[in-house]
């Protein structure tokens, strides 16, 4: 089953504006991470953050983490088109041998 | 450094037909996994190998698939008699030997499997 499920599903924006999209997960998590995929390609590692930490940031992405809600935060500021693409939040299943993903938010940046 | 590797990028089969997967790692990292993603949908775990062993098969069909990660060589992905619904995308993903559970996995660029 989903473990984490991303909302919106889909945002549409304007360059320079800020994107956040949001992930809710089901269990208890070691760590959270945040991909980012191109159409037709495959995945690329954005950030981690740990259960013990509850913002993170790099370069233009903020990343936060409230555990007793069980959900995150990914923030692009200033988005760019380049940044149009699908955004996976993921996490550690209980044995720790596998990512588990969310169907995934699908941006839209437009210059 | 090279990324994880895969091939072929795109592979077409007809129903009844085996299909064979290949992902050759990070240099450095020991242990592979392969997910499955379909049109619109998250990536799917399938299984986890470490170089001759088997780890977790839980996302697994039972029968058709089965995967492998010899000394040498590259980890396979194998689907035998492929029907329509295995049509997918199937990532690869490698990270090194860790101690913390849930570490990053780097990915490749898929193997976009057809069916006709």
């Amino acid at each position: 089953s989903q473990q984490g499920e991303e909302d919106p599903q889909a945002l549409s924006i304007q360059e320079g504006e800020n994107a956040t999209m949001n992930c809710s997960y089901k269990t208890s998590i070691n760590n959270l991470q945040w991909y980012r995929q191109n159409s037709g390609r495959g995945l690329v590692h954005l950030i981690l953050i740990r259960s013990n930490e509850r913002e993170k940031h790099s370069g233009r992405l903020r990343v936060t983490l409230d555990t007793s809600k069980k959900s995150s935060s990914l923030l692009i500021t200033a988005s760019r088109a380049a940044d149009t693409a699908s955004y996976f939040c993921a996490t550690d299943n209980q044995a720790g041998t596998a990512l588990i993903f969310g169907k995934g938010t699908t941006l839209s940046v437009s210059s | 450094n090279a990324g994880v590797m895969q091939n072929p990028r795109h592979l077409v089969r007809r129903r009844g037909q085996e299909a064979r997967l290949r992902c050759s790692p990070m240099k450095g990292h020991s242990h592979v996994y392969w997910y499955r993603q379909l049109p619109e949908e998250g990536l799917k775990f399938m299984v986890y190998l470490q170089k001759e062993n088997i780890i977790d098969e839980s996302g697994m069909p039972k029968e058709r698939f089965s995967a492998e990660f010899p000394k040498e060589g590259p980890s396979i992905l194998r689907i035998q008699q492929v029907v329509r619904g295995d049509s997918a995308a199937y990532f690869c993903a490698s990270s090194p030997p860790s101690r913390d559970r849930g570490s990053e996995q780097f990915f490749g660029p898929g193997t976009r499997l057809t069916v006709l």
